[in-house]
């Protein structure tokens, strides 16, 4: 089974703090992505890695960073975290197919 | 721009059958896939569609049709457990690491 671990279930911050969220997947897959998911606006991609070290921007980069320098691990970065970033967070993997394997969400909130 | 469009409420009683549409407007077209997600819990792959016609598996199918820009996922028998939100995905690029866009998810309530 496809396992796609995130490194926290809920994170509190304060605004201007930096923020790192880890991604882990288990399968070896070349693709990987962080979503963010807000009521009413269903999933909206941030980034996107297809390989190690490569990124592409997402729907909606702003605010967001990631890295990728390892090929299981992809962190999303908030540089520094604003109130409008609460949200649900999710991280999924794939091996170029339609289907992605979902991470189980941090659910990040920001004071 | 890019749309997806899908119903945001449905809901129907156990037992009975229930079809959720979704209509796409993109710039490439290469699949059409569904997402289940109940409540605090991981969106999980249903199906996909890379050609017109009926998929099924088990209790749920899904449907496509390119030339309409439309498919739909049909749940049947429905149970108490199939309560959550299901979301259509359309793949509209070749490579970009099948990099998916998402409709805004249709919560699915079963009544008793």
């Amino acid at each position: 089974d496809v396992k796609v671990t995130q490194s926290s279930r809920y994170l509190v911050k304060r605004t201007g703090e930096k923020v790192f969220l880890e991604c882990v997947q288990d399968m070896d897959h070349e693709n990987m992505f962080w979503y963010r998911q807000d009521p009413g606006l269903g999933l909206r991609l941030i980034y996107f890695s297809y390989d190690v070290k490569m990124k592409e921007k997402g729907d909606i980069p702003e605010g967001y960073s990631v890295s990728r320098e390892k090929k299981e691990r992809f962190s999303l970065i908030l540089e520094s975290a604003s109130t409008n970033q609460t949200s649900m967070y999710l991280c999924a993997s794939s091996q170029n197919r339609a289907e992605q394997y979902f991470g189980p969400g941090t659910r990040l909130t920001v004071t | 721009g890019q749309s997806l469009e899908q119903p945001s409420e449905v809901t129907a009683v156990e037992g009975a059958i229930v079809q959720i549409n979704c209509t796409y407007q993109t710039s490439g077209f290469y699949g059409l896939s569904w997402y289940q997600q109940h409540d605090g819990g991981a969106p999980t792959f249903l199906s996909y569609n890379a050609l017109d016609g009926l998929e099924e598996t088990g209790r749920f199918s899904s449907f496509l049709s390119r030339s309409d820009s439309y498919g739909y996922l049909l749940l049947q028998e429905l149970q108490m457990k199939d309560s959550a939100s299901y979301f259509c995905a359309v793949r509209a690029t070749y490579n970009q690491g099948g990099k998916l866009i998402f409709g805004q998810g249709t919560e699915l309530s079963v009544k008793p």
